[in-house]
């Protein structure tokens, strides 16, 4: 069964701070990892995918099949990044069935 | 409308009513998916459409909960005789076709059982 782990609940730092939200997860199959989010009073959106390789505000995330994580990156925290955050798997060509772990609610204080 | 549009925004109603909740999806949409979120959960998958049959419903919790939806569009998440513990956020969401693994959100329906 798929299974994706947010450990931590809450997560608050200064402006201008590293930030790393973890994410880790459980399939045996072969993974497509994505991150959305969700600021204040918007809706849910997709932030990043695995596949895409890319820094979207300048966020990153790298699978490592290792260690099965996906943590979410920014070397220097901005106040705008405070928003829940929600690491999803779906199997790669497979079910379309996104699963979403239980988020992370980030606050970059100044 | 340029968005995913879900209505009614909020519902309270009594326990042992059917509730029915509405997704219109983004035009061209041929994905729509259902999604409950409950007071400090993660997202837990109802089920998914892909034009207007549904290959995955693994997510509904149990018989009282079904869903339909009418070609490419519109679609009706009803739950009968509802329970207290159905109280959630309801989320609807809509992708162009599966590829991308991008969904598109609406707001959400909150129903509160009394």
């Amino acid at each position: 069964a798929q299974r994706v782990t947010q450990p931590e609940k809450l997560l608050s730092v200064f402006k201008g701070a590293p930030v790393e939200l973890k994410c880790n997860y459980s399939y045996s199959g072969s993974p497509e990892l994505f991150w959305y989010v969700q600021y204040s009073r918007q809706r849910l959106q997709l932030l990043l995918r695995h596949i895409s390789r890319e820094s979207i505000k300048g966020f990153t995330a790298d699978l490592n099949k290792g260690e099965t994580s996906f943590h979410l990156k920014k070397p220097f925290a901005q106040e705008e990044d405070s928003a829940m955050y929600y690491c999803a798997l779906r199997n790669w060509g497979g079910s379309e069935k996104l699963v979403f772990g239980k988020g992370t609610k980030l606050t970059v204080n100044p | 409308g340029a968005g995913v549009s879900q209505s009614p925004s909020n519902k309270v109603t009594e326990k042992g009513k059917d509730v029915e909740l509405r997704c219109d999806p983004i035009s061209g949409h041929t994905a729509l998916y259902w999604y409950r979120q409950r007071l400090g959960q993660g997202l837990e998958f109802l089920i998914y459409f892909q034009g207007n049959s549904a290959p995955d419903k693994s997510g509904l919790p149990s018989d009282r909960f079904s869903a339909e939806r009418t070609g490419e569009s519109v679609s009706t998440l009803t739950i009968q005789r509802t329970q207290q513990e159905d109280s959630a956020v309801y989320l609807c969401a809509s992708s162009f076709g599966t590829l991308t693994g991008e969904l598109f959100f609406g707001e959400g329906s909150r129903l509160t059982v009394l």
